[in-house]
C-alpha cells in the first residue's frame, strides 16, 4: 500500500458525459501527478501540481482539467468523453515535486466509456 | 521527449539474467526505475543520481552514464516475481514533465 488513495476504483459511463476522479496523496506529500495508461500502453503524463499550483503540463487534452485543493487532494475532470478516453488513470504523489523525488502511485481508476 | 527503452520485451527462464536499457535525448540529473505488474500500480524500484549515488532495490542493480544519457537495469538470477513491465523515468534537475519510457515487458518462466 503506497498510501495514495484514488476513488472511484472503476467508472463506467457513456460518450459525451463528464466524470471526476479523485486522489488523496500520501501524508506529507505536496506534489500530485496524473497519468493516463491505455490498454497495454505506457504511462502518459498529464499534469503535475505542487502545493495547489500547477507545476508541469504534459499531453493533457483541453477537455480534461485538474486542480489541487488546499488540503492537497486533487481532482481530474474529464468532459465530453470519447471512447478513446477509456483507460487506467493513475495519480502519484511525491514529497516536493523535484526531479529526484520518488513517486508513489495510487491503485488507479479504471474508466470505461461506452 | 520520451525516453527510449530497449528491448520492448524479454522472456527468461528462472535464474537467467537480463538487461534493460533506457536512453534520453536530454541531459539527465537522475533516472528512476519502476516496475508494474499487470493490472497494478507502478512501484518504485530504484533511483540513480548524477554523481553515482544509487538508492533502491536489494537484488536489482542499475547503472547511469550521464555523458551518454543512458541508464541500464540489471536483473540477475531472475525470479518469477520479477515478471512485469519496467519503466524508466529520466529526470532533469528541476521539476518538469514527468515522462516515462514505453516500458519493457519481462516474463520469467519456471
Amino acid at each position: 500500500d503506497s498510501g495514495v488513495t484514488q476513488t472511484p476504483k472503476h467508472l463506467i459511463t457513456a460518450t459525451g458525459q463528464r466524470v471526476t476522479l479523485r486522489c488523496s496523496p500520501r501524508s506529507g506529500d505536496l506534489s500530485v501527478y496524473w497519468y493516463q495508461q491505455s490498454l497495454d500502453q505506457g504511462l502518459q503524463f498529464l499534469i503535475q501540481y505542487y502545493n495547489g499550483e500547477e507545476r508541469a503540463k504534459g499531453n493533457i487534452l483541453e477537455r480534461f482539467s485538474a486542480q489541487q485543493f488546499p488540503d492537497l487532494h486533487s481532482e481530474l475532470n474529464l468532459s465530453s468523453l470519447e471512447l478513446g478516453d477509456s483507460a487506467l488513470y493513475f495519480c502519484a504523489s511525491s514529497p516536493a515535486g523535484q526531479g529526484t523525488d520518488t513517486q508513489y502511485f495510487g491503485p488507479g481508476t479504471r474508466l470505461t466509456v461506452l | 521527449q520520451q525516453p527510449v527503452q530497449s528491448p520492448q520485451a524479454v522472456i527468461l527462464r528462472e535464474g537467467e539474467d537480463a538487461v534493460i536499457n533506457c536512453s534520453s535525448s536530454k541531459a539527465l540529473y537522475s533516472v528512476h526505475w519502476y516496475r508494474q505488474k499487470h493490472g497494478e500500480a507502478p512501484v518504485f524500484l530504484m533511483i540513480l543520481l548524477k554523481g553515482g549515488e544509487q538508492k533502491g532495490h536489494e537484488k536489482i542493480s542499475a547503472s547511469f552514464n550521464e555523458k551518454k544519457q543512458q541508464s541500464s537495469l540489471y536483473l540477475t538470477a531472475s525470479q518469477l516475481s520479477y515478471s512485469g513491465t519496467y519503466f524508466c523515468g529520466p529526470k532533469g534537475a528541476n521539476a518538469g514533465k514527468s515522462t516515462f519510457g514505453d516500458g519493457t515487458t519481462l516474463t520469467v518462466k519456471p
